[in-house]
């Protein structure tokens, strides 16, 4: 497709479960980034790829958070044991590489937990 | 850390006017400063990116000002339009081009 896809849109857990966020970046786009949006907030940087390698995961939360991106495409964010503060927006966006370059957004995954 | 201020009450204008938005910055300047546009459920948009050493950029109706020495960047909607209400978010580009987010002002635009 023409711009970033996320999925699910919306994801509905109870608290201890495990969840998968999937995102299709922009063909071509070698940046990769996960952000965690609460409501009111602007979105929080979590994680980043180049390709398939994760340069940066300074963001993540805990450890029960797992992003990989093992082809250089798509990506997976993944959430293990998840608690009541999980609950949030999920964007994932892609661009060309560099610091000056626009990001694309997907509209996001709308996380609840239970 | 670095911190980025946006005015968090909500913008209410007429439509026609131009609105006027504020970002502040407490540290260093980034090399890039970046504003998105975000609508309820969605994603934000790109709109426009203003490197330190300009001064000025516009595309169509929007125009960016970046004053390293306020330690401030100021967003203009000039005929603003109700199409033009929406979140808008101004953000620091860092290492690797991670984004650093303000939390945004909302923007209303009253026929």
């Amino acid at each position: 497709g023409a711009g970033v896809s996320q999925s699910p849109r919306y994801k509905v857990a109870k608290r201890g479960q495990d969840v998968a966020l999937r995102c299709d970046p922009i063909s071509g786009h070698v940046s990769l980034f996960w952000y965690q949006q609460a409501l009111g907030q602007g979105p929080e940087f979590l994680t980043y790829f180049q390709n398939e390698a994760q340069l940066d995961k300074s963001g993540l939360p805990s450890d029960r958070f797992f992003a990989e991106r093992p082809e250089g495409s798509v990506s997976t964010l993944k959430i293990q044991r998840t608690q009541q503060e999980d609950s949030a927006v999920y964007l994932c966006a892609s661009s060309l590489a560099g610091s000056n370059q626009p990001q694309h957004f997907g509209d996001g995954t709308r996380l609840s937990i239970l | 850390s670095q911190k980025i201020e946006q005015n968090s009450e909500a913008l209410n204008i007429q439509e026609g006017k131009t609105a006027t938005l504020t970002c502040n910055y407490t540290n260093y300047s980034p090399a890039y400063l970046q504003w998105y546009r975000q609508d309820p459920g969605r994603g934000p948009v790109f709109l426009l990116l203003i490197r330190e050493n300009e001064k000025e950029k516009r595309k169509e109706r929007l125009k960016v000002t970046f004053d390293t020495t306020l330690k401030q960047s100021l967003f203009h909607i000039t005929a603003s339009q109700p199409a033009d209400s929406a979140t808008y978010l101004c953000a620091f580009s860092g290492g690797w081009g991670k984004l650093q987010f303000g939390a945004g002002t909302q923007v209303v635009v009253t026929p």
